[in-house]
């Protein structure tokens, strides 16, 4: 099946500094990537969409200068959380979709998460 | 707006008994259903999906049935075992918005 990876699987920075997240579809190329947040004991909510090549579209309520999304290339996407704060602290998921020959996939493949503290 | 409403929130059941989770969505141009087990401390992983022109897809211990008129619909797990314990997340897509949008979750635990 398809396969998605994220790095770093958890990160902590210091209040004030910017990381940087990764998602790469390993076997497939992504038209489509997106960005999820999930805090704890929570659902997972869609912060943005980024195509290959064009800007992202932010969800309401999700500042993109503060989230930062680039979609390079078909098999990688990047998300930096500029000028992080604890309340940045959270579970950050991506997803990507691929088009098949003949028409678009429906399904999403996740990553396995990436790990955010803001102390 | 965009919503879904998923029940229970949490659920236990005894290993070998039936768990069902129902989910119900706002929007009728709703057209593709995925169900989505995640595990502690991982990311979201797909179990099974339906599209609007079917109404029951079933692939081994794992079933999921449509209503579209009621916008309803349900995951079934059959037999379960230690290892289904995890939060259920139902889903639902919108082919104008490209997007899926995940319901609240359900918690289940099955006791060995």
């Amino acid at each position: 099946g398809a396969v998605v990876s994220q790095h770093p699987s958890w990160v902590i920075c210091k209040s004030g500094t910017s990381v940087k997240i990764e998602c790469r579809s390993l076997d497939f190329q992504a038209t489509t990537m997106f960005w999820y947040r999930q805090f704890p004991k929570q659902s997972l909510m869609l912060m943005a969409t980024s195509n290959e090549g064009s800007k992202a579209t932010y969800e309401q309520g999700v500042e993109k200068d503060k989230f930062l999304i680039n979609h390079a290339s078909l098999t990688l996407s990047t998300l930096t959380v500029t000028s992080a704060h604890p309340e940045d602290s959270s579970f950050y998921i991506c997803s990507a979709r691929g088009g098949l020959a003949g028409g678009l996939s429906y399904e999403q493949y996740f990553g396995p998460g990436t790990r955010l503290t803001v102390t | 707006g965009e919503n879904v409403e998923q029940h229970p929130s949490t659920l236990s059941v005894q290993e070998g008994d039936s768990a069902v989770i129902k989910c119900t969505y706002s929007d009728s141009a709703s057209n593709y259903f995925p169900w989505y087990k995640q595990e502690l401390g991982k990311g979201p992983q797909l179990i099974i999906d339906i599209r609007s022109n079917v109404g029951e897809k079933k692939d081994q211990r794992i079933a999921v049935t449509l209503n579209k008129t009621a916008k309803h619909f349900s995951l079934h797990i059959t037999e379960t075992q230690p290892e289904d314990s995890a939060v259920y997340f139902c889903a639902f897509m919108k082919t104008s918005y490209d997007k899926v949008i995940f319901g609240p979750g359900t918690s289940l635990s099955v006791i060995p």
